[in-house]
């Protein structure tokens, strides 16, 4: 069975500190697919980024990078510079191919002025 | 280009009422996904529908709850006797294509609260 683990349930770091969410799966299929969507006050969900099985390259994208590692299962969201407006709930996903993406229960993050 | 529109945004209802929540998918999407977030539980699938037809309804409670999606119109997420352990935020999803590598469209939620 699928399984979306995030061990953080809730982080707070000074503005421009650099801060980790950690995130941790479980599957058994060979092709699956990794999301990080983040979750801002106003409520709606916004898509950050996706990942599958097969492409282990990190990536960056401005301040945020993300390190995937499938030794370890982990797919690891990093903030670089924090700003006020990170402040959110980020949650990670997985979808095992052809079917639904199951969340994390999410990382609330505060970035405190 | 509307994303996907759900309504209401907030709605109040006593127990033993019925909600009904409704779900525009992104013009072009077929695909609806249902999800219930419950404070610090983070979301939890309910549902998967394609225009007439339920695809995976494995995490609907089996009782007081369902779902369609018809030929034309939303999709409405209906729930009977409503309970106050029903309160919650539900968000309505969409793709284009069957999900397992689609990224979700998400709509901004109804909040469900229940007297």
């Amino acid at each position: 069975a699928q399984k979306v683990t995030q061990a953080q349930t809730e982080i707070s770091v000074v503005e421009k500190e650099d801060v980790t969410l950690d995130c941790v799966y479980e599957t058994r299929d060979t092709t699956y697919y990794l999301f990080w969507y983040k979750q801002p006050p106003s409520g709606e969900l916004v898509f950050l980024i996706r990942r599958n099985s097969f492409d282990e390259q990190n990536e960056i994208s401005g301040r945020y990078s993300w390190n995937f590692q499938k030794s370890t299962s982990s797919f690891n969201f990093t903030i670089t510079a924090s700003q006020v407006v990170d402040s959110a709930v980020y949650f990670c996903a997985l979808s095992e191919a052809r079917d639904k993406i199951i969340f994390g229960k999410g990382t609330r993050l505060h970035i405190l002025p | 280009n509307a994303g996907v529109m759900q309504n209401p945004r907030h709605l109040v209802r006593r127990r033993g009422q019925e909600a009904r929540l409704r779900c525009s998918p992104m013009k072009g999407h077929s695909h609806v996904y249902w999800y219930r977030q419950l404070p610090e539980e983070g979301l939890k699938f309910m549902v998967y529908l394609q225009k007439e037809n339920i695809i995976d309804e494995s995490g609907m409670p089996k009782e007081r709850f369902s779902a369609e999606f018809p030929k034309e119109g939303p999709s409405i997420l209906r729930i009977q006797q409503v309970v106050r352990g029903d309160s919650a935020a539900y968000f309505c999803a969409s793709s284009p294509q069957r999900s397992g590598g689609e990224k979700l469209f998400f709509g901004s939620g109804t909040q469900l609260s229940v007297l």
